[in-house]
């Protein structure tokens, strides 16, 4: 059973330009977190998506960032018009999604870290 | 808001020593789980123990163990017999169960084994 995958792993991208990283959970897993941890920094919590659905986007800067997650294919997080500060590791990690409170752990890709030229 | 602080921003200790690594947390929520994760070099993030808030005995796995302190909010990681590959940042997390589930992670310790 794969994990959870990540691409590209390092991005380059010049200011202005558009950021997409990708994350396909492992299988079986319809429930998806995005994270940022800047140089020197804990991991923040940016979105948490179900398949078609985003459900908590309360750390998503409220400009250039969006995320989705279809259907079909892997979660997409995109950034645009990058900035330097928009430099960091991005990490996905998916869970089950079960029921009610019930504990669902959440197993991290290997992130992807963009550089903003 | 939950809050997760590292006081301990960098550590160092001699191969298979014992060191605490600290953390403490702010919450409202009775329902919850804490977490210590380990990044090595390579950036992976790397769950290491877990601990139920509703469990009052301490978590231990191999030569790691937590002191859980409900009361004073306070969840610290003892690695025992400590080893060159435990050099790694470790990260201090937060899940609450109601809601998302969204892991509040603190600032960090920088921990280094010396041969």
């Amino acid at each position: 059973n794969a994990g959870v995958m990540q691409n590209p792993r390092h991005l380059v991208r010049r200011r202005g330009q558009e950021a997409r990283l990708r994350c396909s959970p492992m299988k079986g897993h319809s429930h998806v977190y995005w994270y940022r941890q800047l140089p020197e920094e804990g991991l923040k919590f940016m979105v948490y998506l179900q398949k078609e659905n985003i459900i908590d986007e309360s750390g998503m800067p409220k400009e250039r960032f969006s995320a989705e997650f279809p259907k079909e294919g892997p979660s997409i997080l995109r950034i645009q018009q990058v900035v330097r500060g928009d430099s960091a590791a991005y990490f996905c990690a998916s869970s089950p999604g079960l029921a009610g409170d019930s504990y669902n752990e959440q197993f991290f890709g290997p992130g992807t870290r963009l550089t903003v030229l | 808001a939950q809050t997760v602080t590292q006081s301990q921003p960098e550590m160092s200790v001699q191969e298979a020593e014992t060191v605490t690594l600290s953390c403490t947390y702010d919450t409202s929520e009775s329902n919850y789980y804490l977490f210590w994760y380990k990044q090595p070099p390579s950036r992976q993030m790397i769950l290491v123990i877990r601990q139920e808030a509703y469990k009052q005995q301490n978590a231990t796995e191999n030569r790691f163990s937590v002191n859980f302190q409900k009361a004073a909010k306070s969840f610290s990681l003892k690695i025992s017999d400590s080893q060159l590959g435990d050099t790694a940042m470790y990260f201090c997390a937060f899940m609450g169960l109601g809601g998302a589930q969204k892991l509040v992670f603190g600032q960090g310790t920088r921990l280094t084994i010396n041969p």
